[in-house]
């Protein structure tokens, strides 16, 4: 059975520090990979999907990028957090033709201080 | 669509009614349409999923009912319990597209 694995749970990282969020995968091959971003009492916010290995969609501009170095390996990095980066970070996955039904892990709490 | 930058509306049921939370979509293209439930501090979890060629689908003590005629989705809990409390979303997108779209999301609050 497919597996996704997010970490670390929770994270609090000081303004102008680096950020490095890891998802995997497993259990399937080729997967679409997301990574939204979800404010405190708020709807999901599509910040990157990947539908193969080096592949990477940005939807909105911001502080943060995506790499996908392995097919079922997704990271979200920043090189300087700012404030506004804090929230409820959630890795997800789907498989074409399945009607894009999305599989998401269990989330990153991100507070910078 | 996406509404990230609202504050979530809620739903307040007392346990054992019957709660319907409602979604309005905006792209027409739009085939494939699925709820998901987040408990908080949790991930969402998929809850039932419709595609556009029905109108009605049903789960174990929910239901989803769609209208593309004006654009509506809707979950329908059955005999409501505390442990459905939590925060739904729907989602939509067309098969063939690389992401989906949710909506802001209702906090569905069961009062024993």
């Amino acid at each position: 059975s497919q597996t996704i694995h997010q970490w670390p749970a929770t994270l609090v990282q000081p303004v102008g520090s680096p950020l490095s969020l890891e998802c995997t995968v497993e259990g399937t091959s080729n997967p679409n990979l997301y990574w939204y971003r979800q404010a405190a009492g708020r709807g999901l916010q599509l910040l990157f999907y990947s539908v193969g290995i080096g592949q990477i969609s940005s939807e909105v501009p911001q502080n943060l990028s995506a790499s996908r170095p392995q097919d079922r390996q997704f990271i979200l990095s920043s090189k300087k957090l700012l404030l506004s980066d804090s929230g409820f970070y959630l890795c997800a996955w789907s498989v074409w033709g399945q009607g894009e039904k999305l599989f998401f892990g269990s989330g990153t709490q991100l507070s910078v201080l | 669509g996406e509404s990230v930058g609202l504050h979530l509306p809620t739903l307040s049921v007392q346990e054992g009614d019957n709660s319907i939370i409602n979604c309005a979509y905006s792209n027409s293209a739009s085939d494939y349409f699925i709820w998901y439930k987040q408990e908080s501090g949790k991930g969402p979890q998929f809850i039932i999923d419709i595609r556009s060629n029905m109108d009605k689908r049903q789960g174990q003590r929910v239901t989803v009912l769609l209208n593309k005629t004006v654009k509506h989705l809707s979950l329908q809990i059955a005999a409501t319990q505390p442990g459905d409390s939590a925060v739904y979303f729907c989602a939509e997108n067309t098969i063939s597209s690389g992401d989906m779209r949710f909506g802001a999301g209702t906090r569905l609050t069961v009062k024993p």
